[in-house]
């Protein structure tokens, strides 16, 4: 078990520009989400995949903002055209099968838009 | 809506003693579940405790215990002997009901606890 992974774990970009995320779960947790944390603010839900599917969507996930899993296993998350207000923490969870407990963090990747 | 308060932006404790981070929720779903987790300075989310509604003993986790008391819709964080190692970021979540069962965190701002020597 090598826990969940992110990369890059630092990205600095211009506004304007496309970025791209990239989060790889624990290997048999079906359930993966995503969260962004500004700073000095708890994290709060962006969306979540069950398998390959994403069932739910915060309305904090702009049209600019995409997730994928398409083999349910690693997610990417793609915001285009940043802005500076894109600039946090963003963090990517799993879970087991069961879902009932504990949800497994990542490193996070911190975006800052410049 | 589910909701998540922690009052206490920053709390200091001394080296070997106790420290009760507090977290009030609220909800009008009858089965939720209650974390603790805990963010260094390095960023990455820890799991402490959790608590379930439905649970009759409160949790307990070695040094982490969580004082649940339904009524008061409170969920408090009990560190015993605190060490230099526990200062960091505590974040009190719930476990929301969304679509489909989707078991998303909803969090609260935070408590920044630092432990003096």
């Amino acid at each position: 078990d090598t826990g969940v992974s992110q990369n890059p774990r630092h990205k600095i970009t211009k506004r304007g520009q496309n970025v791209t995320f990239r989060c790889d779960p624990i290997s048999e947790h079906n359930r993966l989400y995503w969260y962004r944390q500004t700073l000095g603010q708890g994290p709060e839900f962006l969306t979540y995949f069950q398998n390959e599917a994403q069932l739910e969507k915060s309305r904090l996930l702009s049209d600019r903002f995409s997730a994928e899993r398409p083999k349910g296993s690693f997610s990417t998350l793609e915001i285009q055209r940043t802005e500076q207000g894109d600039s946090a923490m963003y963090l990517c969870a799993s879970s087991d099968p069961g879902g009932e407990v504990e949800q497994y963090f990542g490193p996070g990747t911190r975006l800052t838009v410049t | 809506a589910q909701k998540i308060t922690q009052t206490q932006p920053g709390m200091f404790v001394q080296e070997k003693e106790a420290v009760t981070l507090d977290c009030t929720y609220d909800t009008s779903d009858p089965s939720y579940g209650l974390f603790w987790y805990k963010q260094p300075s390095s960023g990455e989310m820890i799991f402490l405790i959790y608590q379930g509604s439905y649970d009759q003993q409160n949790a307990t986790e070695g040094r982490y215990s969580l004082n649940f008391q339904k009524a008061r819709k409170s969920a408090n964080l009990v560190i015993s002997a605190s060490q230099l190692g526990d200062s960091a970021m505590y974040f009190c979540a719930m476990r929301g009901r969304g679509m489909d069962s989707s078991y998303k965190l909803i969090f609260g701002s935070g408590t920044r606890l630092l432990v003096r020597p």
